[in-house]
């Protein structure tokens, strides 16, 4: 099956510093990755739709200033939370759409804490 | 708004039994349906597609489809324990787009 991986599971930064989570997909071309965002005990609240080559669509409400987001390659889309504070703490996971199919596969995620 | 509806739960059901998950959708125009499986601390794992009325069976699990009645449901049968996790189901109404996903319904499944 489709196999989405996530760089890193975990991390704990310094509130104020910038972190890069990244997002490949290993044996399939994503032309279109997914960002999401949980918090404890909720659902899946969706951040962001990238497309290889394009700028990002953002949500309602999600700050495109403060979440950067870049899909260089049909295998690789990274998150950067820049300027983290700790209600920037969640568990962020990305996935990732094969070519035509509508399924979409997720990675592990990654849960950041911000001290 | 589009919008996805499941009950919360917890579901109970005891080990052997049959697990029956439901969910609702807005969009008429929906196309295509998935359940995903959660356990806690870990990312949703694509367990089922549907994209046509009727039943689709792959194991233990048998989603199904009413687009008229706009319901899915995930029947899973002789229940474990391994399967206590949360049950998302998502929706997609056009090809390529983001999922809509509704808030999951728990699933306890005793020994």
């Amino acid at each position: 099956g489709a196999v989405v991986s996530q760089h890193p599971s975990w991390v704990i930064c310094k509130s104020g510093t910038s972190v890069k989570i990244e997002c490949r997909s290993l044996d399939f071309q994503a032309t279109t990755m997914f960002w999401y965002r949980q918090f404890p005990k909720q659902s899946l609240m969706l951040m962001a739709t990238s497309n290889e080559g394009s700028k990002a669509t953002y949500e309602q409400g999600v700050e495109k200033d403060k979440f950067l987001i870049n899909h260089a390659s049909l295998t690789l889309s990274t998150l950067t939370v820049t300027s983290a504070h700790p209600e920037d703490s969640s568990f962020y996971i990305c996935s990732a759409r094969e070519g035509r199919s509508n399924e979409q596969f997720f990675g592990p995620g990654t849960r950041l804490t911000v001290l | 708004q589009k919008e996805v509806e499941q009950n919360s739960g917890p579901l109970s059901v005891p080990e052997g039994a049959i697990a029956s998950l439901n969910c609702t959708y807005s969009d008429r125009g929906s196309q295509s349906f998935f359940w995903y499986r959660q356990y806690s601390g870990k990312s949703p794992e694509l367990i089922m597609s549907i994209y046509s009325n009727g039943d689709k069976e792959d194991g233990r699990f048998t989603a199904q489809l009413n687009k008229a009645s706009q319901y899915v449901s995930l029947l899973i049968r002789d229940s474990q324990p391994s399967d206590s996790a949360t049950y998302l189901c998502a929706v997609n109404t056009q090809a390529g787009t983001a999922l809509i996903f509704g808030k999951g319904t728990t699933l306890s499944v005793s020994s």
